[in-house]
């Protein structure tokens, strides 16, 4: 069965600080993958999606970037943090792009930036 | 563009009584799927139900039913004989058919009474 792993669960960085996020998907191939964030009792923001390797896809400007260096592997990434980074978020995966299939999500990072 | 609009911030629902949640969207493909997804305090997104826009009939699913008028263009989530354990928020999502992204709504928080 496949299986979506995210980490750390929670993080609290001070502003100016780097941020790596990982995210892995285990028993499937070329899924497409999905950094969202979320602020405290908002809706889900698509910040980057990937349908293959070095594929990356983004959806806002922003400070953060997203990298896939394998075909299960996301990283979400900033160089230097910012207050407004602070939030929820949420890695995903679905399916190949020509299937109606559900979007699989890991637990998600609390991040706060200070 | 896609968008995703779930005009209900809150509601309260008694207990064994059953709720609607609203959902429109708006689209200009041909063909693509709508989901529901809840998201309990602990934050992970648990899939509830599909529909896919050539779909004949509307999704059940246990307890939860997709109210789909594809002409109106809405996707409405209906849960019968609610549960305590219902209380959460609710997110519509649409992918298209022949897209990678999942766009979500800004979602719709539930609260179940006793």
């Amino acid at each position: 069965s496949q299986t979506i792993h995210q980490w750390p669960a929670t993080l609290v960085q001070p502003v100016g600080s780097p941020l790596s996020l990982e995210c892995t998907v285990e028993g499937t191939s070329n899924p497409n993958l999905y950094w969202y964030r979320q602020a405290a009792g908002r809706g889900l923001q698509l910040l980057f999606y990937s349908v293959g390797i070095g594929q990356i896809s983004s959806e806002v400007p922003q400070n953060l970037s997203a990298s896939r260096p394998q075909d299960r592997q996301f990283i979400l990434s900033s160089k230097k943090l910012l207050l407004s980074d602070s939030g929820f978020y949420l890695c995903a995966w679905s399916e190949f792009w020509d299937r109606d299939t559900e979007a699989f999500f890991g637990q998600g990072t609390r991040l706060t930036v200070v | 563009a896609q968008k995703i609009t779930q005009t209900q911030p809150g509601m309260f629902v008694q207990e064994k009584e059953a709720v609607t949640l609203d959902c429109t969207y708006d689209t200009s493909d041909p063909s693509y799927g709508l989901f529901w997804y809840k998201q309990p305090s602990s934050g992970e997104m648990i899939f509830l139900i599909y529909q896919g826009s050539y779909d004949q009939q509307n999704a059940t699913e246990g307890r939860y039913s997709l109210n789909f008028q594809k002409a109106r263009k809405s996707a409405n989530l209906v849960i019968s004989a609610s549960q305590l354990g219902d209380s959460a928020m609710y997110f519509c999502a649409m992918r298209k058919a022949a897209g990678n992204k999942l766009t979500f709504g800004g979602g719709t928080r539930v609260l179940v009474k006793p």
